[in-house]
């Protein structure tokens, strides 16, 4: 069983749009969760941290459920510039283990 | 931001031939870093996690006479491809940690094609 699955998508959606991706993942005990963000070709690069509270970074909100192994992002009022590949990661004592990505496309 | 930089961002080698990455941090000193491997359309895989001063830990599957990691500073770590051949082609990506933090931060990747 892979240790992070996500919905490979493509997400196609208007400008403006609300979008939600999520996430599971198998290790119970993963200590730290994040949202990554890959440009065609490009590196990853983090979006944001993911809390058991939520926690909100403008358009962004990112949840985490530890009871349900499961991790979600929200992006809000959706920018063309928001097209990328979403990268679900999760850090297992000092490993880092991505899902294979969510891609999205802001369309106008 | 933490700044990791990679170099070559892009290299083509011989079939046979080694190929050595840098990975940099230029602005943390990084405990840990780590190797990734990604194939066309798929996820990062993780290849090896180094520490400072220490071996590396490969991940399963991971040839660790193939893929030689040095990490003998706190700023750089190494990834040489020995003895490359075409199904190595791919794009290889570190990332470095500093200490205690959680983030990891990630160099502009090296697209590798063996020839």
């Amino acid at each position: 069983r892979k240790e992070v699955e996500q919905d490979p998508g493509p997400f196609n959606v208007p400008e403006g749009a609300t979008v939600a991706f999520n996430c599971t993942y198998s290790n119970s005990a993963s200590q730290s969760f994040f949202w990554y963000r890959q440009d065609c070709r490009k590196e990853p690069k983090l979006l944001m941290s993911v809390y058991s509270s939520g926690n909100e970074d403008g358009r962004f909100t990112a949840q985490l459920n530890r009871a349900s192994q499961y991790i979600s992002l929200l992006i809000r009022d959706s920018k063309l510039s928001d097209s990328a590949t979403y990268l679900c990661v999760v850090n297992n004592f000092n490993k880092f283990y991505f899902g294979s990505g969510t891609k999205l496309n802001v369309k106008p | 931001g933490a700044v990791v930089s990679q170099h070559p961002s892009r290299v083509i080698c011989k079939s046979g031939t080694s190929v050595k990455i840098e990975c940099r941090s230029l602005d943390f000193q990084a405990t840990t870093m780590f190797w990734y491997r990604q194939f066309p359309k798929q996820s990062l895989m993780l290849m090896a996690t180094s520490n400072e001063g220490s071996k590396a830990t490969y991940e399963q599957g991971v040839e660790k006479d193939k893929f030689l990691i040095n990490h003998a500073s706190l700023t750089l770590s190494t990834l040489t491809v020995t003895s490359a051949h075409p199904e190595d082609s791919s794009f290889y990506i570190c990332s470095a940690k500093q200490g205690k933090r959680t983030e990891a931060f990630f160099g502009q990747g090296t697209r590798l094609t063996v020839v």
